[in-house]
């Protein structure tokens, strides 16, 4: 049984370009969660989505970054224009009727 | 301002003792805590869980325990081993909004 999918699992990219970042929940779960992971703030929420609606983005860090989930078995996370700040691991995890989140590999992104 | 802290940033322990991963958090609204463990290039995996309601929960070799008066938890594995070292985060959760804050991690070396 597949798990969480993301890709890329790695982007290098340079200052000022678009990124994207792709995920597939597990399939029959309903909450999808993306999550930022750096050295100085450890893993924090992004944003999650219930049922495709997103629910709290709270932790979004500025208008840069934007989060779809257009059905539900895919989102993407955008960032636009990409700063050299924003380079850290981007793990999407989904999670059904239980409170277990189930992680997928990363995205580690760096922005030169 | 994290709300659930690991003060910790990484321990080391010889096979077969025991390991004591701790966790703080501040917020008392919190009733549900989990354990993750996650390997290099890998997103992190559910270990273990314990509800507010508790103050132990055990699965094989990993014991979690929860002080609610010293907003305390801590995660004991018995005896180590090799395959035990990894990042291990903390989180916790309310009112099953299912909005996670995790901790910032300890890495956990065990020595053969």
């Amino acid at each position: 049984d597949a798990g969480v999918i993301q890709s890329p699992r790695h982007e290098v990219t340079e200052m000022g370009q678009e990124v994207t970042l792709r995920c597939k929940p597990i399939s029959g779960h309903n909450s999808l969660f993306w999550y930022r992971q750096t050295m100085m703030r450890g893993l924090e929420l992004l944003i999650y989505f219930n049922n495709n609606v997103p629910i709290d983005d709270s932790g979004m860090p500025e208008d840069r970054f934007s989060a779809k989930m257009p059905n539900a078995s895919f989102s993407t996370l955008k960032i636009q224009p990409s700063e050299p700040r924003d380079s850290a691991v981007y793990f999407c995890a989904s999670s059904g009727q239980g409170y277990t989140q189930y992680f997928g590999p990363g995205t580690r992104l760096t922005v030169l | 301002d994290q709300q659930v802290k690991q003060n910790s940033p990484s321990l080391s322990v010889q096979e077969g003792r025991i390991s004591i991963l701790n966790c703080d958090y501040t917020n008392s609204m919190f009733d549900y805590f989990l354990w993750y463990k996650k390997y290099p290039a890998e997103g992190p995996t559910f270990l273990i869980s314990i509800s507010s309601i508790k103050d132990k929960n055990e699965d094989g070799r990993f014991t979690v325990f929860l002080n609610k008066s010293a907003k305390h938890l801590s995660l004991h594995i018995v005896p180590s081993q090799p395959g035990d070292s990894a990042v291990y985060f903390c989180a916790a959760d309310y009112s099953n909004f299912n909005k996670f804050y995790f901790g910032s991690g300890t890495k956990l070396n065990v020595k053969p």
